[in-house]
């Protein structure tokens, strides 16, 4: 089956400083991937749509200059958080498309704590 | 524009009981529709996923849901719960059948006792 690694699973940072976090498709290509952000007890809110060799979409309300993403590899996409705060404190998780199916398949998610 | 309303964030029930955790949607366009089960400290898992071909959906681990459009929900249930059923269940609507960009309910909490 599809399978999708995130990495690290949890991160602790002091403030100020900037994390990555890799999304990996691990048994098939990914043409899209999505970032998504977790708050504790509350629902999963898409923060960006990457797509494979262009720029990711925001979804509105999402600083693009503060949570990077790059997707340059069929396999691969990472999230960097810059300048973290600790209100950027959640549960991250990206999910993949497999390239021409309609099956989307979600990492187990990174989470960050930031100090 | 859709959304997702997902009634009781906390549903207890006991083993062998019957499950239901409610779902009700709104969509300018034919929706998709899904519900995803996460375990403590896990990504999302797919239990089930409605596309149209059929108002009643089967998914994993004895779940079900009926979409009704006249009522705009879709309601997952199982008829008997297994304390392996504990987890927090999110259900999901999307404009598409892959379910790419969507946009979740605040989720369930399913707690079941022995």
């Amino acid at each position: 089956g599809a399978v999708v690694s995130q990495h690290p699973s949890r991160v602790i940072c002091k403030s100020g400083t900037s994390v990555k976090i890799e999304c990996r498709s691990l048994d098939f290509q990914a043409t899209t991937m999505f970032w998504y952000r977790q708050f504790p007890k509350q629902s999963l809110m898409l923060m960006a749509t990457s797509n494979e060799g262009s720029k990711a979409t925001y979804e509105q309300g999402v600083e693009k200059d503060k949570f990077l993403i790059n997707h340059a590899s069929l396999t691969l996409s990472t999230l960097t958080v810059t300048s973290a705060h600790p209100e950027d404190s959640s549960f991250y998780i990206c999910s993949a498309q497999k390239s021409g199916a309609n099956v989307l398949t979600f990492g187990a998610g990174s989470r960050l704590t930031v100090l | 524009a859709q959304s997702v309303t997902q009634l009781g964030s906390h549903v207890s029930v006991s083993e062998g009981a019957l499950v239901l955790l409610r779902c009700n949607y709104s969509s300018s366009v034919p929706p998709y529709l899904f519900w995803y089960v996460q375990y403590p400290n896990q990504g999302l898992q797919l239990l089930l996923k409605y596309t149209s071909a059929a108002t009643l959906v089967k998914g994993i681990n004895g779940f079900e849901a009926e979409f009704k459009k006249s009522e705009t929900s879709f309601h997952l249930t199982k008829p008997s719960a297994h304390m392996s059923d504990a987890a927090e269940y999110f259900c999901a609507v999307s404009t598409n059948q892959a379910g790419t960009a969507l946009i979740f309910g605040k989720g369930t909490t399913l707690s079941v006792s022995s």
